[in-house]
């Protein structure tokens, strides 16, 4: 079966503190993965996209992230995290002839000043 | 260019009622997808819709529907409302008809409350 799991619902980080939150997925054919970020009240951006080629995939706001096959993970990272990126994280795959995408549950993300 | 625009922001419903949702997408895009967010659930995908022609359908039941007119339009409704709809339903649109290939442009959503 398709799915995705975030495996943490909530982390509080210090601001200037490093990040990263964790994503896996389960998916029968190669996998396009997605990092969209939801701050209260909006609809969802996207931050990051991997299709193919480098692992390793650099997003909009100093995000990024690294594609790890044989780990079926897909984690999101920040050297150093801003008051402003408090928000709500959500981790996407999804592939083929289709705009339908599976989502995990979210990582609400809090920054401690 | 304007967003994507989801009409009305907010709405309250009683048990048995039915709902209808607007979504108009980013101008010159051509596809429009629907999600219903809820709280520990995460985005559950309802359906999606290209060119006026539904391509695909999440595991929701019939009460759930949907269509998209030649401007690309869509509306989706909702029958005999009950209180497990009450949530915020999202639309997105791309431009052309494959996600992999593009992004998702997510309006604010609608926000559902059934009482």
């Amino acid at each position: 079966a398709q799915s995705v799991t975030q495996p943490d619902i909530h982390i509080t980080v210090s601001e200037g503190a490093s990040l990263e939150l964790r994503c896996n997925y389960s998916y029968g054919a190669t996998p396009y993965l997605f990092w969209y970020v939801q701050s209260p009240g909006q609809g969802l951006q996207l931050l990051l996209k991997y299709f193919s080629g480098d692992t390793l995939v650099q997003g909009i706001k100093g995000f990024e992230a690294e594609f790890k096959r044989s780990q079926s993970s897909f984690n999101l990272r920040k050297p150093s995290v801003h008051w402003s990126d408090a928000a709500e994280y959500f981790c996407a795959v999804g592939g083929g002839a289709t705009n339908k995408l599976i989502f995990g549950t979210g990582t609400l993300l809090a920054v401690q000043p | 260019k304007a967003g994507v625009t989801q009409t009305p922001r907010y709405l309250i419903k009683t048990r048995g009622q039915q709902v209808t949702l607007s979504c108009s997408p980013i101008s010159g895009h051509r596809s429009v997808s629907w999600y219903q967010q809820t709280p520990g659930q995460g985005l559950q995908f309802l359906f999606e819709y290209f060119s006026e022609t539904q391509r695909n359908k999440g595991n929701f039941p019939g009460r759930f529907s949907g269509r998209q007119f030649s401007n690309s339009r869509s509306e989706m409704n909702v029958s005999t409302l009950e209180l497990g709809d009450s949530a915020l339903y999202l639309c997105a649109s791309t431009p052309g008809a494959f996600a992999t290939n593009e992004k998702l442009f997510f309006g604010s959503g609608t926000q559902l409350s059934v009482l």
